[in-house]
């Protein structure tokens, strides 16, 4: 158990679907990013949102909306997604983004494919 | 902007012997680094970080990084490796640069640990 916990595991749905990703910290962090995650790419930065607010959006294509009603839960909303959209999506969550020097705590991601 | 280079996307080592997975970095303002492990089907697990105390840091899994201002690098090294090291691993840098606060990874290397 990491302190970020990302539900579902797996997820396999078709382009014209709407799903979500679900990640809840218990850190007590106030920070929390979604990473995209591909083979044979770096890892990408998605979002960043401090304190419930979004600070970052790293030029994200609008079929992936992000939610964050707390500082302890995030949700990335999908819907009318490609194939190349499938990835792993890793959450992480950090003590504040402003403070550089704590890592991020990840959980352990979505697999997600897109049919 | 930061960034982040890891040389060789592959390394290949015995057990038992010299781990060295290599990362140079770039950023305007005097970085803090970070070493993470990946295992599959996992998300990241912090292995060490530079934060401007000593410049020789040790982390978990016998796992040490020494950072070289001089050469803009923070390699990772282990004296032994062990069957259980095979992971990829990732080198991150934070740096208040162009107002981008996140870590921004490098691509990963890969390491095999042959019996």
């Amino acid at each position: 158990e990491t302190g970020v916990t990302q539900t579902p595991r797996h997820l396999v749905m078709g382009m014209t679907n709407k799903k979500s990703l679900k990640c809840e910290q218990h850190l007590g962090h106030n920070a929390m990013y979604w990473y995209k995650q591909s083979a044979k790419k770096p890892l990408e930065l998605m979002f960043v949102y401090n304190f419930k607010e979004q600070t970052e959006n790293n030029s994200v294509p609008s079929r992936f909306s992000p939610e964050c009603p707390n500082s302890s839960h995030l949700f990335l909303h999908l819907h009318t997604l490609q194939p190349e959209d499938s990835a792993l999506y890793l959450c992480a969550s950090s003590q504040r983004d402003l403070d550089r020097k704590y890592g991020y705590t990840f959980g352990s991601g979505t697999r997600l494919t897109v049919v | 902007a930061q960034s982040v280079t890891q040389l060789g996307s592959h390394v290949s080592v015995s057990e038992g012997a010299l781990v060295l997975l290599r990362c140079n970095y770039s950023s305007s303002v005097p970085p803090y680094l970070f070493w993470y492990v990946q295992y599959p089907n996992q998300g990241l697990q912090l292995l060490l970080k530079y934060t401007s105390a000593a410049t020789l840091v040790k982390g978990i899994n016998g796992f040490e990084a020494e950072f070289k201002k001089s050469e803009t690098s923070f390699h990772l090294t282990k004296p032994s490796a062990h069957m259980s090291d095979a992971a990829e691993y990732f080198c991150a840098v934070s740096g208040v640069d162009t107002g981008r606060r996140a870590l921004t990874f490098g691509s990963g290397t890969r390491l095999q640990v042959q019996p």
